[in-house]
């Protein structure tokens, strides 16, 4: 059981251009979502969280989008850069622990 | 910088043999530590929850004899890959929350190879 989805394996944007990518969850217990990027036989980065109690959260070029709900999430990159290219991944948590459940991930290209 | 390391990054060994990989926070005290791996191409999937003095919490699936998990002090948790075989090589990464909302920091992963 998937509890946390993202069903664009891979997304292609142009350098400048904003990138969005999508995650959605179905456990109704999510109180806290995070955004990682991970590049290949690297531990992942933490980017950019929030909480339940906001909709919105934004660091930089960075911008996190909660949509409770529809239990649904989206990380906002503008301008997108070289750089971003990676696998980003969401991920939840929520309950008595801090156990993060992962999304599949979305493999970003910014194209030069 | 990093909060989070990890030791080995990558590891070959011989199937049959154990393999411990190490996880250290730094700088900070991690009463809890996760473990996860991930196959090529596919999600990080949660292997188990390391707690400082007790026994560690396996996840469904996952084969607690053979991912012995010891996390003896507040700074340092251990996944022993017992018997290892091949179908167990893998990208093993460890992460603690640290921080507002605990944030949950990753260390850079050990990748493990069985021949």
């Amino acid at each position: 059981d998937q509890q946390v989805k993202q069903n664009s394996p891979s997304l292609s944007v142009q350098e400048g251009r904003i990138s969005i990518l999508n995650c959605d969850y179905t456990n109704s217990m999510f109180d806290y979502f995070l955004w990682y990027k991970k590049y290949p036989a690297e531990g992942p980065t933490f980017l950019i969280s929030i909480s339940s109690i906001k909709d919105k959260n934004e660091d930089g070029r960075f911008t996190v989008f909660l949509n409770k709900s529809a239990k649904h999430l989206s990380l906002h990159i503008v301008p997108s850069q070289p750089g971003d290219s990676a696998v980003y991944f969401c991920a939840a948590t929520g309950g008595a622990t801090n156990k993060l459940i992962f999304g599949t991930g979305t493999l970003l290209a910014v194209q030069p | 910088g990093a909060v989070v390391s990890q030791h080995p990054s990558w590891v070959i060994c011989k199937s049959g043999t154990s393999v411990k990989i190490e996880c250290r926070s730094l700088d900070f005290q991690a009463t809890t530590m996760f473990w996860y791996r991930q196959f090529p191409k596919q999600s990080l999937m949660l292997m188990a929850t390391s707690n400082e003095g007790s026994k560690a919490t396996y996840e469904q699936g996952v084969e607690k004899d053979k991912f012995l998990i010891n996390h003896a002090s507040l700074t340092l948790s251990t996944l022993t890959v017992t018997s290892a075989h091949p179908e167990d090589s893998s990208f093993y990464i460890c992460s603690a929350p640290l921080g507002p909302g605990n944030t949950i920091y990753f260390g850079e992963g050990s990748w493990l190879t069985v021949v």
